[in-house]
């Protein structure tokens, strides 16, 4: 079955520190892959995505990902983390088998220590 | 408008009674998604429209929702007789031109909290 493992629930890093938050996924072809981030009481927002090309992709922020195939990850990554990045952050995938499925992982909350 | 705009933000029902969810898309996108989010880290696609058609509801219970898409008015989502466990963040979606699957840049709204007591 398809899905989507953030392996870290929660994680927390001092404000300027570098973060790298963990996505693995398991599907048969190289599915397009997403990152969104939550943040306390407010919708998704898009941070970047990959369907081909480069795999290192870069979103708004200053986030970035890197596919990698062998892995099956997407990991997200940022090289100095604000007081501002704190939210959850949702790894996702969106299969070729169905339409309309965005197939999301289970978060991992950030905090940032002052 | 630029952002899928979801209305109400909060909405409190007691158990049995109707809620409707409304959606606005960006203007100019043709896809609307509906997803549930019941426990905070779970999301569940409901179903989705292209312009006035159901695109694909193959995630919408049988019993007790629905949802529409009409021209020159807002998508909604009613859910009858509603039960404590429809308590959740109902997320609407746009994009332009199609599914994730097919390479799209799927935009949530903020989405619509669902309390039923």
């Amino acid at each position: 079955a398809q899905s989507v493992t953030q392996p870290d629930i929660h994680i927390t890093v001092s404000e300027g520190a570098s973060l790298e938050l963990r996505c693995n996924y398991s599907y048969g072809a190289t599915p397009y892959l997403f990152w969104y981030v939550q943040s306390p009481g407010q919708g998704l927002q898009l941070l970047l995505k990959y369907f081909s090309g480069d795999t290192l992709v870069q979103g708004i922020k200053g986030f970035e990902a890197e596919f990698k195939r062998s892995q099956s990850s997407f990991n997200l990554r940022k090289p100095s983390v604000h007081w501002s990045d704190a939210a959850e952050y949702f790894c996702a995938v969106a299969p070729y088998s169905s339409a309309s499925k965005i197939i999301f992982g289970s978060g991992t909350r950030l905090s940032i220590r002052p | 408008g630029e952002e899928v705009a979801q209305t109400p933000k909060h909405l409190v029902r007691g158990e049995g009674q109707k809620a409707k969810l409304y959606c606005a898309p960006i203007k100019g996108h043709s896809y609307v998604f509906w997803y549930q989010q019941v426990l905070k880290n779970e999301f569940k696609f409901l179903i989705s429209f292209q312009n006035e058609n159901v695109f694909d509801e193959t995630g919408m219970p049988k019993e007790r929702f629905s949802a529409k898409c009409l021209p020159n008015s807002p998508c909604s989502l009613e859910i009858q007789a509603t039960k404590l466990e429809d308590s959740a963040v109902y997320f609407c979606a746009s994009s332009p031109r199609g599914a994730a699957a097919d390479g799209n840049t799927i935009y949530f709204g903020e989405g619509s909290w669902l309390t039923v007591v």
